[in-house]
């Protein structure tokens, strides 16, 4: 009864560094989705799949790449990390019928 | 393109209070609306929904109505508790299917 599992919890980055953050989900959800969060900005859509195989850009994507090679997963890569990629990242999956995104509990980026 | 937007927080009520957060939102067709909680430190979790016009979803003493002709979903509760401080999001998921959230309200209850 995992849900949605998210690592690392945390991460400090140097500036240029690469890293991917790892999500994955047991529910068999078609629909997964990365989030970043900044102070008084709510929550921002980076990727988001809509199955395997299929992925399509949020609102604010640069920097990042993301892949969906099984139903599983979904994993987040910055290639070059930059100071403005300082923020809490959240992944969500949810099942075709949108009764709702369950949410993992975050991974929280420092980029220095 | 689809937006929600909440009220200004941070809002800080004593316990039993009457609470309201307002959200209104702007979408094409006919979105799905939520209410999500975050608690310090946590990632956030459903609340309530609403699917369609009229709906009223509720939980933990928590409502909010879905009115399609003043496009709001306003979340209340009649008697707030020490544990229900947090930040409460309220979002949508339009036509790319996807959450689209408001800037989240902070409460605050005092005991």
């Amino acid at each position: 009864n995992a849900g949605v599992t998210q690592t690392p919890k945390f991460q400090v980055l140097k500036t240029g560094q690469s890293m991917t953050l790892q999500c994955a989900q047991d529910m068999n959800h078609e629909y997964m989705s990365w989030y970043r969060q900044d102070p008084g900005m709510g929550l921002r859509l980076i990727h988001y799949s809509v199955g395997a195989g299929i992925t399509d850009q949020g609102e604010v994507p640069n920097g990042y790449n993301v892949s969906r090679s099984t139903t599983e997963d979904f994993p987040l890569r910055l290639l070059s990390a930059a100071p403005s990629q300082t923020s809490v990242y959240f992944c969500a999956s949810s099942s075709r019928q949108l009764y709702g995104y369950t949410f993992g509990s975050g991974t929280r980026l420092t980029v220095v | 393109g689809d937006s929600v937007t909440q009220m200004e927080g941070p809002v800080t009520l004593s316990e039993e209070a009457f609470l309201t957060i307002n959200c209104t939102y702007t979408a094409t067709g006919y979105p799905s609306l939520f209410w999500y909680v975050q608690y310090p430190g946590e990632g956030l979790q459903l609340l309530l929904k609403a699917t369609k016009a009229d709906d009223k979803g509720s939980n933990k003493g928590f409502e909010a109505t879905y009115r399609k002709e003043t496009t709001s979903f306003h979340l209340e509760k009649g008697s707030v508790q020490v544990s229900d401080s947090a930040v409460y999001f309220c979002a949508l998921t339009g036509s790319a299917r996807q959450l689209t959230f408001g800037s989240g309200t902070q409460l605050t209850v005092l005991p």
